[in-house]
């Protein structure tokens, strides 16, 4: 069975503070692709990040960072310096077995930046 | 240009009535997908086209009918609903159903059903 569990329900931090979200994906597939979502208070899912089992090499685009870990079955998000922009809710996602476009969400975790 | 626009953007309809969602794209992705979504949770996945065929649907009541009329356009068709299907449906689109295929999100038709 495949699984994203994102223990973190809500967290709120102070702007320019660091924070990190925590993903956790169970699957038994040798090859699969890992995602993360912003979704704003607009409603519109913005697509942030995608890796595959391949690679794990971490990776940083501006103040966000990821580190993935097949080891642990982790795939984790920073936000280093955050800011108020970055208060939303945030979906990691795993690829299906099969070829079919479905993924699997975990529950979400919203941020609160506060100013 | 990553743009899926949704219209409208807000819909309140009475359980008699009929309605539709549109999405559009013009990435030239062969895959859209229609999704329910209830506050604070994640997004289910509802339909699946493919190259213009239905590939997916995951036990949808039949109360809500999808159409693909060409690869840019992707409708929801909504007849005889219940006020417990008010939600936030988003529309996605991607280049393939490929695993490695992420999905571009539209802004989303909030419904309310009365």
């Amino acid at each position: 069975a495949q699984k994203v569990t994102q223990a973190q329900t809500e967290i709120s931090v102070v702007e320019k503070e660091d924070v990190t979200l925590d993903c956790v994906y169970e699957t038994r597939d040798t090859t699969y692709y890992l995602f993360w979502y912003k979704q704003p208070p607009s409603g519109e899912l913005v697509f942030l990040i995608r890796r595959n089992s391949f690679d794990e090499q971490n990776e940083i685009s501006g103040r966000y960072s990821w580190n993935f870990q097949k080891s642990t079955s982790s795939f984790n998000f920073t936000i280093t310096a955050s800011q108020v922009v970055d208060s939303a809710v945030y979906f990691c996602a795993l690829s299906g077995s099969s070829n079919t476009g479905k993924l699997i969400f975990g529950q979400g975790t919203t941020l609160q930046v506060k100013p | 240009d990553t743009e899926v626009t949704q219209t409208p953007k807000h819909l309140v309809m009475g359980m008699t009535n009929k309605k539709s969602l549109k999405c559009e794209q013009h990435m030239g992705h062969r895959a859209m997908y229609w999704y329910k979504q209830k506050a604070k949770k994640p997004p289910e996945l509802m339909f699946v086209y493919s190259y213009e065929k239905l590939s997916i649907n995951e036990s949808v009541p039949s109360r809500f009918s999808p159409e693909c009329p060409n690869s840019s356009l992707l409708n929801l068709h909504l007849h005889a609903l219940q006020p417990e299907d008010s939600a936030l449906y988003l529309c996605a689109s991607s280049q393939g159903t490929g695993r490695a295929s992420e999905q571009y999100f539209g802004p989303g038709t909030r419904l309310t059903v009365t």
